[in-house]
């Protein structure tokens, strides 16, 4: 089956630590996506990919960091410089980066620090 | 039942009854819209799109009407049923712009009564 996995599903961290949270796309997209969802809120886009090797900082990248080495995967590192990082976190690809094509969601990783 | 889905309303319609959930888009430019069904806990998957070209598609049940006059976009459920309970959030792009700069809607929440 082709999709896109994230893990875990939930995540617990305590303040000031760093945690990383996975996305794998078997899809074979080129563009891969990082969104932020609040409660009752919609989607925010915290960092985007068109192509390995190269990123680019979305609406809200203050206090994360990404890495795309392989094709497959974008994993994001939320810092302990996020103000804020409770959160829902979705990971999405697409065929490619322009716009026309739909994005493929992954499960999501709830993220809760204390 | 039918909403405009600015400010995460709820619509709540009874199982058998169509559905009407409305989008007021906001970037005259755009030229590709899509509709997204979220259940709680999960990501966000893809209902239907359409193109500026046309002003209706039909789908299994679904059907999206694009009015570019007035810069509104609507997607009708019909027959609703018990698992078509979710947040269902539009979304606008640019053909052949950058699919970074989708712009999401807030969502609107059906309830579905059985």
């Amino acid at each position: 089956d082709g999709g896109i996995t994230q893990s875990p599903k939930y995540l617990f961290r305590k303040e000031g630590q760093n945690v990383t949270l996975s996305c794998e796309q078997n899809l074979n997209h080129d563009a891969m996506y990082w969104y932020r969802q609040d409660p009752g809120q919609g989607l925010r886009l915290i960092y985007y990919s068109q192509i390995v090797n190269d990123f680019q900082k979305g609406d809200i990248a203050e206090g994360y960091s990404v890495s795309r080495e392989k094709k497959e995967s974008f994993p994001l590192t939320v810092t302990s410089a996020q103000k804020n990082p409770t959160a829902f976190y979705l990971c999405a690809s697409s065929i490619q980066g322009q716009g026309g094509y739909e994005q493929y969601f992954g499960p999501g990783t709830r993220l809760t620090v204390t | 039942g039918e909403s405009v889905g600015l400010h995460l309303p709820t619509l709540s319609v009874q199982e058998g009854d169509n559905s009407i959930i409305n989008c007021a888009y906001s970037n005259s430019a755009s030229d590709y819209f899509i509709w997204y069904k979220q259940e709680s806990g999960k990501g966000p998957q893809f209902i239907i799109d359409i193109r500026s070209n046309m002003d209706k598609r039909q789908g299994q049940r679904v059907t999206v009407l694009l009015n570019k006059t007035v810069k509104h976009l609507s997607l009708q459920i019909a027959a609703t049923q018990p698992g078509d309970s979710a947040v269902y959030f539009c979304a606008e792009n640019q053909l052949g712009g950058n699919n970074r700069k989708l712009i999401w809607g807030l969502g609107t929440s059906l309830a579905v009564n059985p």
